[in-house]
């Protein structure tokens, strides 16, 4: 069964802190994308990777195919970076995504 | 910057009753999706469409689900008679070619059924 895991579930975390949330998945993928939930629940899509490295802002994203892993990170976290952050992926065929559970992170002032 | 727009942002229903959601996907893209979130769970495919007929479906995709782009800009998703697990968030979303830069996902509508 084609399976997407992220950790931590929950992750608290002070103003200025550097955070880092870990997605795995079990085959082959074409991408790999980092989405970001809102309380109000739209989802905002913020990074889609398929090799190396991505990065806008304080965000950073890494993929290594090799070993099915992919981690996003935070620099100088800030309150307003309060979400949950989903990693979801495009399997090598077709173009559905399949979602992980979501990390719910805090940042507090 | 182009986004999807889904209609209404929430809506209740009673519990056997029709409901159509509708959303406008960016106006160059080709590829559209309906996606689902119940409360508390993660996001989970339903449906994609392509060149106007379903691409791909999700074993939730029954026969009480269908979607259709009635008019060249809309793209609606119909439940034909609600039932209480119906409740959840509805996602629309849109791609260019095989989603090989990425998705926009409209803001989403919430649907109660009672």
């Amino acid at each position: 069964k084609n399976e997407v895991e992220q950790s931590p579930q929950n992750l608290t975390a002070q103003e200025g802190e550097f955070i880092t949330i870990n997605c795995s998945y079990s085959v082959g993928i074409s991408a790999l994308h980092w989405l970001q939930q809102h309380p109000g629940g739209g989802i905002v899509s913020l990074f889609m990777l398929s090799s190396g490295k991505k990065k806008h802002g304080r965000l950073i994203a890494t993929i290594n195919i090799q070993e099915k892993h992919s981690s996003l990170h935070i620099t100088a976290s800030h309150p307003r970076d309060s979400a949950v952050y989903i990693c979801a992926v495009q399997w090598t065929s077709g173009s559905r995504l399949t979602f992980g559970e979501g990390t719910q992170l805090t940042v507090n002032p | 910057e182009p986004e999807v727009t889904q209609t209404p942002s929430h809506q209740v229903t009673q519990m056997g009753q029709e409901v159509i959601l509708r959303c406008v996907p960016i106006s160059n893209h080709l590829y559209f999706y309906w996606y689902r979130q119940i409360l508390g769970q993660k996001v989970e495919f339903l449906v994609s469409f392509y060149n106007n007929e379903i691409s791909e479906k999700s074993e939730i995709f029954d026969d009480q689900f269908s979607v259709e782009r009635p008019d060249g800009s809309n793209f609606t998703l119909k439940i034909r008679s609600t039932k209480l697990e119906d409740s959840a968030m509805y996602f629309c979303a849109s791609s260019e070619w095989q989603a090989l830069y990425g998705y926009t996902f409209g803001s989403g509508t919430r649907l109660t059924v009672v």
